[in-house]
């Protein structure tokens, strides 16, 4: 089984400031990797995922996550919030198992971080 | 459908009483996932079907909480004699298989229990 740590619950910052939202993990095997995004008062859309391939994975409006195999971390990024990007962040992790083939099996998360933007 | 799609969207129930939770996920996935989410709290897992079998149903907090998938499609979860700490809202998830796989989330149903 594995564990999620989002280590940090809330962080403030202020509009165009750079960001890191860290996310560790707790089993070395393999791995697929998500950022999950909450806005207030809407459910739960997916940010970026690594399954395979390049380590750094870029989501559309700006956000980056790098998957570090020996650290077992997925740190989301930003280089410049904005108000827009107040939300709440959750880190999910999914075992992957040769038995499913590239089926998710079940997802791990973290207990989220909420980013808040002060003008 | 074009997405996750969960029912009743809000449900108040008196305590002690039995509800019922559906979720349709999208057409051909064959993962489907439960969890809850309380106020100021992570995302508690709860079951986890592939196809019509649970291999993780370790999260259900109690023995009045179930979940059935029929057909490999539908599920509902239900929740007998209610109590107050069942106040949350509950979410589904599904997912596909392929090498683009995610969950993807239903809007969820938010059950208050009086």
């Amino acid at each position: 089984a594995q564990s999620v740590t989002q280590l940090d619950s809330q962080v403030p910052v202020f509009e165009e400031a750079p960001v890191e939202l860290r996310c560790n993990y707790s089993s070395s095997v393999s791995v697929y990797l998500f950022w999950y995004v909450q806005y207030p008062n809407q459910g739960l859309q997916l940010l970026l995922k690594y399954l395979s391939g390049s380590t750094l994975v870029e989501s559309i409006n700006g956000f980056e996550a790098e998957f570090n195999k020996s650290q077992t971390s997925f740190h989301l990024r930003k280089p410049s919030v904005h108000i827009s990007d107040t939300a709440e962040y959750f880190c999910a992790v999914s075992d992957q198992n040769a038995d499913r083939g590239s089926t998710l099996g079940r997802l791990y998360f973290g207990r989220g971080t909420q980013l808040t933007v002060w003008p | 459908g074009a997405g996750v799609s969960q029912s009743p969207s809000n449900k108040v129930t008196e305590k002690g009483k039995d509800v019922e939770l559906r979720c349709d996920p999208i057409s051909g996935h064959t993962a489907l996932y439960w969890y809850r989410q309380s106020l100021g709290q992570g995302l508690e897992f709860l079951i986890y079907f592939q196809g019509n079998s649970a291999p993780d149903k370790s999260g259900l907090p109690s023995d009045r909480f179930s979940a059935e998938r029929t057909g490999g499609s539908v599920s509902t979860l239900t929740i007998q004699r209610t109590q107050q700490e069942d106040s949350a809202v509950y979410l589904c998830a599904s997912s596909s298989t392929g090498m683009n796989t995610e969950a993807f989330f239903g809007q969820g149903t938010r059950l208050t229990v009086v």
